[in-house]
């Protein structure tokens, strides 16, 4: 089945820096890449999604790139601010099924 | 805006017992899902439901687990015999075809005790 890698574990960034994660995935026929957040006591929430056909997807300050070759895509969210703290899961899709990375905390410091 | 809605957003229950968790997808959507996430992991898929019947399963969704759609809104998951280790917030999603966003509910917490 599809595996899905992600990286780092845990970011902590400085207001205003920008934060970048990335996952590779296992399964080149997976053609759905969303990217999700999750605050605490919450469920996972879509805030950009890039499918296989398009290299990249841009939406305010966050971005996401997709190199299909490598099997790896990334989230970078630019200008951070203290309400982007969560946990981000990247998830890839073959047909309908999701499997996701194993999230990363990103913590904006003040 | 729609949502997906789960109930009970809290389940404590005891080591044997036989719980049933609810939700009610976005109406018009096809594809329903049932996922887990143990305190402090990932999200690990379980179940796939379209067309009234089960699409794909884990490894994690073995006999004691269940899936049914009884009327047009509800889609629940029960869980026969529960265990210590089935502690976990359980999240329901659903999504129109099968490749556009899944929209996940709150998530139900099950405590096993």
């Amino acid at each position: 089945g599809e595996n899905v890698e992600q990286h780092p574990s845990t970011l902590s960034v400085q207001e205003g820096d920008s934060a970048v994660i990335k996952c590779t995935y296992s399964d080149s026929a997976s053609n759905y890449f969303p990217w999700y957040k999750q605050e605490l006591g919450k469920g996972p929430q879509l805030i950009i999604d890039i499918r296989s056909n398009v290299g990249e997807k841009k939406d305010q300050r966050i971005a996401v790139t997709l190199n299909k070759t490598a099997k790896h895509f990334s989230l970078h969210i630019t200008e951070t601010q203290p309400e982007d703290s969560a946990v981000y899961f990247c998830a890839a899709s073959k047909y309908y099924k999701l499997s996701f990375g194993a999230g990363t905390t990103v913590t904006v410091r003040a | 805006e729609p949502e997906v809605t789960q109930t009970p957003s809290h389940q404590v229950t005891q080591m044997g017992q036989e719980v049933i968790l609810r939700c009610v997808p976005i109406s018009n959507h096809l594809y329903f899902y049932w996922y887990r996430q143990i305190l402090g992991q990932k999200v690990e898929f379980l179940v796939s439901f379209y067309n009234n019947e089960i699409s794909e399963k884990s490894e994690i969704f073995d006999d004691q687990f269940s899936v049914e759609r009884p009327d047009g809104s509800n889609f629940t998951l029960k869980i026969r015999s529960t265990k210590l280790e089935d502690s976990a917030m359980y999240f329901c999603a659903s999504r129109q075809t099968g490749d556009t966003e899944a929209f996940f509910g709150q998530g139900t917490r099950l405590t096993v005790v």
